[in-house]
């Protein structure tokens, strides 16, 4: 079970970005993908989650409106975008695996430091 | 929305010692829905406990998991150096899913 993302990238604010997650080693289908990321010396920020059977989507109140995740079945890859971005959406973004109505994350994307700066 | 808080911040503790971390939830948490993960520096967080009481595959058995409610602990029997992370408890609920701010452990 592997859950690869796209590189490390610096935006300016008011950009967006757009990370990848790229699962392999299992039925992409039978799990869904979670999006948490984790600010500098922070804790843990839960962001979004997409139903892979059925594509649906739900954002934490936080990021709705600036957040978007999407999947491409044919190559087991979802992807977060995140937009306007500020100094504060500095932060390492991580995808997640979790069991259909688990609840829980079994296993994590390495993670994707997203710097934003001027 | 339900806030999870955790404590103590910080914990440090000698190897062999026996380390208890809380996580109290501002409601009650369906359980089975109460999850623990530990990040050690630098890494992706690992699931450790989930359902509150069960360990995940490779979860060493010095670890345990319980409670209920809004009260849940995560105990380490005997610490071992390696055990050096910070330890994030989790739930779900309507909203969403919502982390703790987690509890670090150091090792003397």
């Amino acid at each position: 079970v592997q859950q690869v993302q796209s590189g490390a990238g610096v935006k300016k604010p008011g950009d967006s970005v757009k990370v990848s997650c790229k699962a392999s080693g299992y039925t992409f289908t039978d799990y869904n993908i979670q999006w948490v990321r984790q600010a500098p010396g922070q804790g843990l920020e839960w962001m979004g989650i997409i139903w892979p059977r059925s594509g649906n989507t739900k954002y934490a109140r936080k990021f709705q409106g600036r957040v978007s995740v999407t999947m491409d079945t044919s190559t087991s890859t979802v992807y977060m975008e995140l937009s306007s971005l500020r100094s504060e959406d500095t932060a390492v973004y991580y995808c997640a695996r979790e069991p259909l109505t688990s609840y829980y994350f079994d296993y994590w994307g390495q993670g994707t430091l997203v710097t934003v700066s001027s | 929305e339900i806030v999870l808080t955790q404590s103590p911040g910080t914990l440090c503790l000698s190897p062999g010692e026996r380390a208890t971390l809380s996580c109290r939830a501002s409601q009650s948490v369906d359980s089975s829905h109460l999850v623990w993960y530990q990040q050690k520096s630098g890494q992706a967080p690992r699931l450790l406990i989930y359902g509150a009481s069960s360990r995940a595959t490779g979860t060493p058995d010095r670890f345990s998991g319980s409670g209920s409610g809004t009260d849940f602990t995560l105990i380490i029997s005997r610490v071992e150096p390696e055990d050096l992370a910070v330890y994030y408890c989790q739930q779900h609920d309507l909203p969403g899913y919502m982390f703790g701010q987690g509890t670090k452990l150091e090792i003397k």
